[in-house]
């Protein structure tokens, strides 16, 4: 069974321009949730989705918001980049919501110039 | 929110040793992960382990609720063990709230 993608793997922006990043689940999970990693701040919350339906949200500006289709595949977009936006972006499914065992993909890493 | 300490911050094994690393929570929890970050970023999960006690190989975790607290033990350890240990537990519905990790560091 393939595991959790990612896609890109890296990306350079600079400030004020958008993102959007993709993940795909592991088949037959309907729960993505995505993380923000930094050195400074760890791993913390974005967002949740299960059945294309936003179940929980971390403490994030408006700047951060997501999506999940019908097929479970999630994007999370960032919208006028800071430099303090830097940072890995992991993504993880899980069978049902994140109280199950969670599978990450290998990340993102987004630099902001 | 829910607090997780995680000891020691970093911890240096020559290669065979074995190692020991905590896991406190400060409210009652009923989803506990451990996971292994790699030096590329993958996070793999070890363990699910709420309550009790489970063995993978040469790892071991046990979680004691009513305490709150999870060990995670590492025996013979190899230098594929490097990396950063993360617990993230979870309450109710609620998301996984991580420790700020044990970085392990096993030398040859």
């Amino acid at each position: 069974k393939a595991g959790v993608t990612q896609t890109p793997r890296y990306l350079i922006k600079t400030r004020g321009q958008q993102v959007t990043l993709s993940c795909s689940p592991i088949s037959g999970h309907r729960s993505v949730s995505w993380y923000q990693q930094t050195p400074g701040q760890g791993l913390q919350f974005l967002f949740e989705y299960f059945s294309e339906t936003q179940r929980n949200k971390g403490n994030f500006p408006g700047r951060f918001s997501g999506r999940q289709f019908s097929n479970s595949r999630s994007e999370m977009n960032v919208s006028t980049l800071e430099l303090g936006d830097s940072a890995l972006y992991l993504c993880a499914s899980s069978f049902r919501l994140a109280r199950d065992t969670q599978y990450f993909g290998p990340g993102t890493r987004l630099t902001v110039l | 929110g829910i607090q997780v300490e995680q000891s020691p911050p970093d911890l240096i094994l020559q290669e065979g040793a074995n190692s020991t690393l905590r896991c406190n929570f400060s409210d009652s929890v009923n989803n506990l992960q451990w996971f292994h970050q790699n030096p590329w970023g993958q996070l793999i999960n070890l363990f699910y382990i709420p309550s009790g006690t489970k063995q993978n190989g040469r790892l071991s975790a046990t979680t004691v609720a009513t305490e709150r607290y999870s060990l995670l033990y590492i025996s013979s350890s190899q230098t594929t063990d490097s990396g950063v240990y993360f617990c993230a537990v979870g309450t109710g519905y609620s998301t996984l709230t991580f420790g700020k990790g044990t970085m392990l560091l096993v030398s040859p």
